[in-house]
């Protein structure tokens, strides 16, 4: 089955403690991202990537850094959370270029206290 | 003004009626116009795509490109409960600070349906 798995779907944590949330994808795509999305905001991309180690800022990358090293992970680090950093997040793949859709993964839910 | 912008809502229509959710983009630019669904605790899935002016429909759903005027709607037709839900427009622009950004994706806010029996 054709699939983007995030994990951990639900963590809580507190200010500055390292963390990483995994995303992997099974369908050999090329383009990987991540959003995050608040109430009122919608969802804002934070990284996105076209290819193994090519990574670029989306609109909102400030305290987080993406490591693209395979093709199928694409992980999300926090190395120093801080509370406004709270949000649901949510992991992207597609295949070849910007015309084509995006494939969520189920979400992660991030609460730093 | 912001990239992406969709009507407020929420939006509320009777069964069976039409449902026109719009969209307006900043980046005249843009390719790729996406519409998402996403419900509540949901992850967003994709409704329908469209590159080129004018209309394409799948099933009870429009798109509708018009680049001049720099906007994209969705029509929703026969609507029905489980279309409630928040709809998300996202465009992918050609550039962006001045380089080509084929993996970049900016979305609205997203527009709240409600259809009710």
């Amino acid at each position: 089955e054709a699939q983007v798995t995030q994990n951990p779907r639900y963590l809580i944590t507190v200010t500055g403690k390292k963390l990483t949330v995994t995303c992997s994808q099974n369908m050999n795509h090329e383009y990987m991202s991540w959003y995050r999305q608040d109430p009122g905001l919608g969802l804002r991309q934070i990284y996105y990537s076209m290819n193994v180690e090519v990574t670029d800022k989306g609109d909102v990358p400030e305290g987080y850094k993406v490591s693209r090293k395979e093709k199928r992970n694409f992980p999300l680090i926090l190395e120093s959370p801080s509370p406004n950093q709270t949000s649901l997040y949510f992991c992207a793949s597609s295949h070849g270029q910007g015309k084509q859709p995006q494939h969520f993964g189920d979400g992660t839910r991030l609460s730093i206290l | 003004q912001k990239e992406v912008e969709q009507n407020s809502g929420p939006l509320s229509v009777p069964e069976g009626a039409i449902a026109s959710l719009n969209c307006t983009y900043s980046d005249r630019g843009s390719q790729s116009f996406f519409w998402y669904r996403q419900y509540s605790g949901k992850s967003p899935e994709l409704i329908m795509f469209i590159y080129s002016n004018g209309d394409k429909e799948d099933g009870r759903f429009t798109a509708q490109l018009n680049k001049a005027s720099q906007y994209v709607s969705l029509l929703i037709r026969d609507s029905q409960p489980s279309d409630s839900a928040t709809y998300l427009c996202a465009v992918n622009p050609l550039h962006s600070a001045g380089g080509t950004s084929y993996g970049k994706l900016t979305f609205g806010q997203g527009t709240i349906l409600t259809v009710h029996p």
